[in-house]
């Protein structure tokens, strides 16, 4: 069964300070994985899109990481802002259709001044 | 260009009643999607339309739930008899499959079913 576990469930850090949260899949065959942020009462934004070539892709003070072979991804937040508190989904692209999308829980981060 | 254009975006309505969602995709896309998201499940696909044909309907809990296309530009998402069980945010977000092209999406329809 096709499957996207986060980790941590929710994190609270302080602002200025970095965080990195971390996404397991098991979704094959894989085509891509997206990386989302939804603020509270909103729809998910995309942040980075990588394929198993790319091994990294930032966008501002976001880093995505994707080891294709582990099936391991990482998002890296530098110097967090207030603005980052929301939540974070890992969504993997890939199964049956390439339009199938499998998603995770979401990772809730707070950053508090 | 406004986006996924989704309403209402808050709906309380009373168990039985009927319910319908609105989604306008963005221009040029081909694709669109419903989606539901619940705490307990985090976000479920429950329809795709790839050129307003429905393509994977697999995802629709039941009967209950139906979905039209009738353009490039409107979808519906309609619930009749509605449950509280039903009570979620419904996404909708439109793409230009083919390629690795992010997917948009709307500010979502919450719905309350009391």
């Amino acid at each position: 069964k096709n499957q996207v576990e986060q980790s941590p469930q929710s994190l609270i850090i302080l602002e200025g300070k970095n965080c990195t949260l971390q996404c397991n899949y098991t979704v094959s065959p894989f085509s891509n994985l997206r990386w989302y942020k939804q603020d509270t009462g909103r729809g998910p934004v995309s942040l980075t899109i990588m394929t198993f070539s790319e091994n990294t892709k930032s966008n501002g003070r976001y880093t995505a990481t994707l080891d294709a072979d582990t099936k391991q991804s990482s998002l890296h937040i530098t110097a967090s802002q207030l603005s980052d508190s929301a939540s974070y989904i890992c969504v993997v692209s890939g199964g049956a259709g390439s339009y199938q999308l499998t998603f995770g829980k979401g990772t809730k981060l707070s950053v508090i001044p | 260009d406004a986006g996924v254009i989704q309403s209402p975006r808050h709906e309380v309505t009373e168990m039985g009643q009927e319910v319908t969602l609105r989604c306008k995709p963005i221009s040029g896309h081909n694709s669109l999607f419903w989606y539901r998201q619940t705490m307990m499940r985090g976000l479920e696909l429950l329809i795709y339309f790839n050129n307003n044909v429905p393509i994977d309907d697999s995802g629709m809990p039941e009967d209950r739930f139906s979905a039209k296309m009738p353009n490039a530009s409107f979808s519906t998402l309609k619930i009749q008899p509605s449950e509280p069980r039903d009570s979620a945010v419904y996404f909708c977000a439109s793409s230009l499959i083919g390629a690795n092209y992010g997917y948009t999406f709307g500010s979502g329809t919450r719905l309350t079913v009391v």
